[in-house]
């Protein structure tokens, strides 16, 4: 079965870091988000993307955040200067014809800033 | 605005028993809802979802009913086994139609 793959795992970083984190959306999805989860909490989304570019983006996702396909497979989150509180799993889903519904999310990147 | 929340944080059952999930959501105009199930250290696993212009839609053991009148979202699961124990959050499409907003969190724990 198909399904979204997140690399690493698990990241560890010191405050102030750019960190960048991977993800391969399932083949033929054309719509792209990430969304975070800190400890215990509810899934927060971040931003969603669609046709090369950013379709919707929460407060969160504030400049130090930015967002890339850098080729037809990878889609990519990069934060440029990590905060303690970016602490958090990372999931990223894609979707296929109809925007933000049945999302898949993968297993999440583990983010912890020291 | 907009948010979508659970009734109970946590519900524990005894296997065999049926389950039911509430949640309640606050925008009337949402057209799209689904619940996903999270274990723990994965990420949400979809479930069921429904859309506004149905009550009620059946998937395997799992039913998912909508009350538009009250704004309630509830999952049934029959026949709960310990495999189902997990997070289940409902969620909601948004205003803008691009992105789904999460509720809290019910956390399942089936005892057998």
């Amino acid at each position: 079965e198909p399904e979204v793959t997140q690399t690493p795992s698990h990241q560890v970083t010191q405050m102030g870091q750019e960190v960048i984190l991977r993800c391969v959306p399932i083949s033929n999805h054309l719509y792209f988000y990430w969304y975070r989860q800190i400890l215990g909490q509810k899934v927060e989304f971040l931003v969603s993307f669609y046709n090369n570019e950013i379709s919707e983006k929460s407060e969160i996702f504030d400049d130090q955040f930015s967002v890339e396909r850098p080729d037809g497979s990878n889609f990519t989150l990069k934060i440029r200067s990590t905060k303690l509180e970016d602490s958090a799993m990372y999931f990223c889903a894609s979707s296929e014809g109809t925007g933000s519904e049945k999302l898949f999310f993968g297993s999440g990147t583990q983010l912890s800033v020291l | 605005g907009e948010s979508v929340g659970l009734h109970l944080p946590t519900l524990s059952v005894q296997e065999g028993d049926n389950s039911i999930i509430n949640c309640a959501y606050s925008n009337s105009a949402s057209d799209y809802f689904i619940w996903y199930k999270q274990e723990s250290g994965k990420g949400p696993q979809f479930i069921i979802d429904i859309r506004s212009n149905m009550d009620k839609r059946q998937g395997q053991r799992v039913t998912v009913l909508l009350n538009k009148t009250v704004k309630h979202l509830s999952l049934q699961i029959a026949a709960t086994q310990p495999g189902d124990s997990a997070v289940y959050f409902c969620a909601e499409k948004d205003q803008a139609g691009t992105a789904l907003i999460f509720g809290k969190g019910t956390t399942l724990s089936v005892s057998s």
